[in-house]
């Protein structure tokens, strides 16, 4: 699986957009980009994936460069509750492989 | 909708005892993985189950065992426990069915050895 570089910690306004980036430069053709989040010490939830197009669910928007070398997950309003670390995690898919955790960003939600 | 189950959520353990963890996955997930996770760090990965057979290992030490029973539920066997085996334990269910899918995760079984 690629490597994947995160910023350790971010802020974000409550109310305002979160947009957390990532960098997988040596992310090969059929890898995926999954989204999973961790609020403290509760089990890792996913949030999104994709390949090459950009994906929006209602949690989140995943927006990967035409290159596919970095990704960003858009949380469009942000609220306390979204208060996470967020782990960018890049994958085959359709095999039952286990997910490589990196250090993730930890994203602070202020009021 | 059904989430993976694991139990206990807490265990509290001495050195050198046993300890087993259970995990129920969703239903129709042929896939369970279990991770660890020590204080302030990230999910590691242990191992995992398709079909009730070992598919992956990852750093799982030799004290412990697995295995996934024909229900589909999994049990997680650990032994001479040690003070650094305290962590939250998650396990997680997936499907192999489609191509592109995604792992969930319980709430975790939080090991203290003292």
């Amino acid at each position: 699986d690629a490597k994947t570089t995160q910023p350790p910690s971010m802020d974000c306004a409550e109310g305002r957009a979160a947009n957390l980036p990532c960098n997988h430069s040596t992310i090969s053709g059929n890898e995926y980009v999954y989204w999973y989040r961790q609020i403290h010490s509760q089990g890792p939830q996913y949030i999104i994936h994709g390949l090459k197009n950009n994906e929006t669910n209602e949690m989140a928007s995943l927006i990967i460069t035409e290159d596919r070398k970095s990704s960003t997950l858009i949380l469009p309003h942000a609220t306390l509750r979204d208060t996470a670390v967020y782990y960018c995690i890049v994958t085959l898919s359709g095999s039952a492989r286990q997910l490589t955790f990196g250090s993730g960003t930890q994203l602070t939600v202020l009021p | 909708a059904a989430g993976v189950i694991q139990s206990p959520r807490h265990l509290i353990k001495e050195k050198r005892e046993t300890a087993t963890l259970k995990c129920y996955p969703i239903p129709r997930h042929d896939t369970v993985y279990w991770y660890q996770q020590g204080p302030g760090q990230d999910p590691q990965f242990l191992i995992s189950f398709y079909e009730k057979m070992q598919s992956d290992k990852g750093s799982i030490p030799d004290r412990f065992s697995a295995q996934q029973f024909s229900d589909y539920h999994s049990e997680l066997n650990m032994s001479s426990l040690e003070l650094g085996d305290s962590a939250l334990y998650f396990c997680a269910s997936g499907t192999t069915a489609f191509m592109n899918t995604e792992a969930f995760f319980g709430q975790g079984t939080r090991l203290t050895v003292v």
